[in-house]
């Protein structure tokens, strides 16, 4: 596997499941991130860890929970999430936070009903 | 604060023709480094080039261009003779060395068409 991965590709769930999205990157880097691409709204950036340490958190609901075990791996877990959570959640990485590019995996589409 | 404009919500364009993407920001850093990324409709953001604010020279990358100037503010993207296969949306991104993520305009959506 080359850069970053992303599983499962395609989620749907009920409000009261939970699940986890997974990422893996293969690139070295120190740095991972969550965001969120709903329909007709910009990316927003969910959390960033670097060291595998969160350094930003924004505002997200707590229905959302990050994990990042070590520096290759960042998880979301998902429980009693809403119908308006339905997105693209795409996961990045980047070899520092500030000034870095970041590449992204293929994203997890979910839907919530 | 940083913030990153791109005016044309989406552009159509026949194959062949030159289209250019507009990207306009804002911010204090004097240090700070601007990205344009690519999404196809299978949803992954493709990178496609970093600038640093010190480095003004435009790039050519095949039919890519990039036109950096600071007394705008904009740097700027055209795809000369475009295909089919450019159709995505396109979003320019910038970054600095006080904050810790990256500012993405809302995207540029461009369709071509054969």
């Amino acid at each position: 596997e080359t850069g970053v991965t992303q599983t499962p590709r395609h989620l749907v769930m009920g409000m009261t499941n939970k699940k986890s999205l997974k990422c893996e990157q293969h690139l070295g880097h120190n740095a991972m991130y969550w965001y969120k691409q709903s329909a007709k709204k910009p990316l927003e950036l969910m959390f960033v860890y670097s060291l595998e340490e969160r350094v930003e958190n924004n505002s997200v609901p707590s229905r959302f929970s990050p994990e990042c075990p070590n520096s290759s791996h960042l998880f979301l877990h998902l429980h009693t999430l809403q119908p308006e959570d339905s997105a693209l959640y795409l996961c990045a990485s980047s070899q520092e936070t500030r000034g870095d590019t970041q590449y992204f995996g293929p994203g997890t589409r979910l839907t919530v009903l | 604060a940083q913030k990153v404009t791109q005016a044309q919500t989406e552009i159509s364009v026949v194959e062949k023709e030159d289209v250019t993407l507009d990207c306009v920001y804002e911010t204090r850093d004097t240090t700070y480094y601007l990205f344009w990324y690519k999404q196809p409709p299978s949803g992954e953001l493709v990178f496609l080039i970093r600038r640093n604010s010190f480095d003004e020279q435009n790039e050519i990358s095949g039919r890519y261009s990039w036109n950096f100037q600071k007394s705008t503010s904009s740097f700027n993207f055209t795809i000369t003779a475009s295909q089919v296969v450019d159709s995505a949306v396109y979003f320019c991104a910038l970054s600095g060395l006080s904050f810790q993520k990256l500012v993405f305009g809302t995207g540029t959506r461009l369709l071509v068409s054969p």
